[in-house]
């Protein structure tokens, strides 16, 4: 069974960081692309980031670019998502997901709160 | 990026009735397309991938149709579990985009 759980997130301060990791199992990590997906209080869902296998592609929602960094580790089979720079707009639900051209399967989520 | 135009927002039905939310997207995706559902605090759950093929589980009363820019989500007999708010997400670039979510509410 395909299971991805998500942690570290918390309330940080504007300016801060984060990051945020998620454990993978059940299914075979280094074989697959994985993204991380957020959604604030009350809205739609909005992709973030991706990375591919082996980490060489990686790809960022222009809103993020230059503050956050995903990052895996195959041989821990986790995802990362380093986050500098925390503004009041990041604060979300972030879910760490595995997409294919057949498959969607998604993390529980960890909130993130950027606030003073 | 591609840009994914869902409508309606949001839409009230009785139990029973037929529903479809639309999905546009601003070029062409083929048919690499999904719908998800979620309901309020839980992750999405996968209903059709690949615009009309459905995930292993799902009620057949579900349906997906569409191809190029224009895609529906069809429920036949809407069920008192299915209110809940609808996504369609395309995944023919590598920058994701989901559309900006359907709520079916109680009429």
């Amino acid at each position: 069974e395909v299971q991805l759980v998500e942690s570290g997130g918390g309330l940080v301060q504007p300016g801060g960081s984060l990051r945020l990791s998620c454990a993978a199992s059940g299914f075979t990590f280094s074989s697959y692309w994985m993204s991380w997906v957020r959604q604030a209080p009350g809205k739609g869902l909005e992709w973030v980031a991706n990375i591919k296998q082996d980490g060489s592609e990686k790809y960022y929602v222009d809103s993020v670019k230059g503050r956050f960094t995903i990052s895996r580790d195959n041989a821990k089979n986790s995802l990362y998502l380093q986050m500098n720079s925390l503004r009041a707009e990041d604060t979300a639900v972030y879910y760490c997901a595995r997409f294919s051209s057949s498959q969607g399967y998604w993390g529980q989520g960890t909130l993130v709160t950027v606030s003073s | 990026d591609i840009q994914m135009t869902q409508s309606p927002s949001t839409l009230s039905a009785s139990v029973g009735d037929r529903v479809t939310i639309t999905c546009r997207a601003s070029q062409s995706i083929s048919s690499w397309l999904a719908w998800y559902q979620q309901k309020p605090g839980k992750a999405p759950k996968l209903l059709i991938y690949k615009a009309s093929s459905l995930e292993s589980g799902v009620p057949s009363r579900f349906s997906g149709s569409g191809s190029g820019t224009e895609f529906t989500l069809t429920i036949s007999s809407l069920q008192p579990d299915d209110f809940a708010t609808y996504y369609c997400q395309q995944y023919n670039s590598y920058f994701l985009t989901f559309g900006g979510g359907t709520k079916v509410e109680i009429k």
